[in-house]
């Protein structure tokens, strides 16, 4: 298993501002993962964050809009950039392990962004 | 286009009964499921999962049915208890260890005492 722990749980910003969210695993994992909940709606992969290397992003998400960074195996961070009031959502960074023969992902309790 | 769907938003059952979560993909290529469990303020924790060389996989309480050629898999919780009461996702990916998961848009579940 893997704990996970986010900050800020939670904030409320200004459109136009960024906001850095971190991440921290209290193991070493290859891949980490962000993701946004956007209200009412489902997980979203965000990008795949690979220490040393650059983040991978999915269709419709941008390194200059939600830049990642992976210094080490048990840290991560997400950048939500230059937000609106479109940027509010749920966001989770999450781990994948394999473990009795199945993946898992674990995931952080989230942060809780509303931009004004 | 949503390739997870679930389908009920929200659903009530009586403790004790049978709660029964449906979940329909449209992608025939998936073939590994899973079904997270998420309580407000936390973020969403793994309850069983499913690949596709089975139809049934059962862990205590929770028993999760595929069905492939209807593209439709239901988590059983037998019997409900107050303390499952929160939001259900199920998720799918192309195989175990790809990682990549697609998400439904969660059934809000609550058991009531």
């Amino acid at each position: 298993s893997a704990v996970i722990s986010q900050k800020p749980s939670r904030d409320i910003c200004q459109r136009g501002t960024s906001l850095t969210i971190q991440c921290q695993v209290d193991s070493q994992v290859t891949m980490m993962f962000w993701y946004r909940q956007q209200p009412g709606q489902s997980l979203t992969l965000i990008a795949t964050a690979n220490q040393g290397s650059e983040a991978t992003y999915e269709s419709g998400f941008v390194i200059d809009k939600f830049p990642i960074s992976r210094p080490n195996l048990t840290f991560s961070t997400l950048t939500v950039s230059n937000m609106s009031p479109e940027d509010s959502s749920i966001y989770l960074c999450s781990v994948d392990t394999w473990a009795s023969g199945y993946n898992e992902q674990f995931f952080g309790p989230g942060t809780r962004l509303t931009v004004l | 286009d949503q390739q997870v769907k679930q389908n009920s938003p929200s659903l009530s059952v009586q403790e004790g009964r049978i709660s029964i979560l449906n979940c329909d993909y449209t992608n025939s290529m998936f073939d590994y499921f899973l079904w997270y469990k998420k309580y407000p303020a936390e973020g969403p924790t793994f309850l069983i999962s499913i690949s596709s060389i089975k139809d049934k996989n059962e862990d205590g309480r929770f028993t999760v049915f595929l069905n492939k050629s209807a593209k439709h898999l239901s988590l059983h919780i037998v019997p409900s208890q107050p303390g499952d009461s929160a939001v259900y996702f199920c998720a799918a990916s192309l195989a175990s260890g790809t990682y990549k998961y697609i998400f439904g848009t969660g059934t809000r579940l609550k058991v009531l005492a």
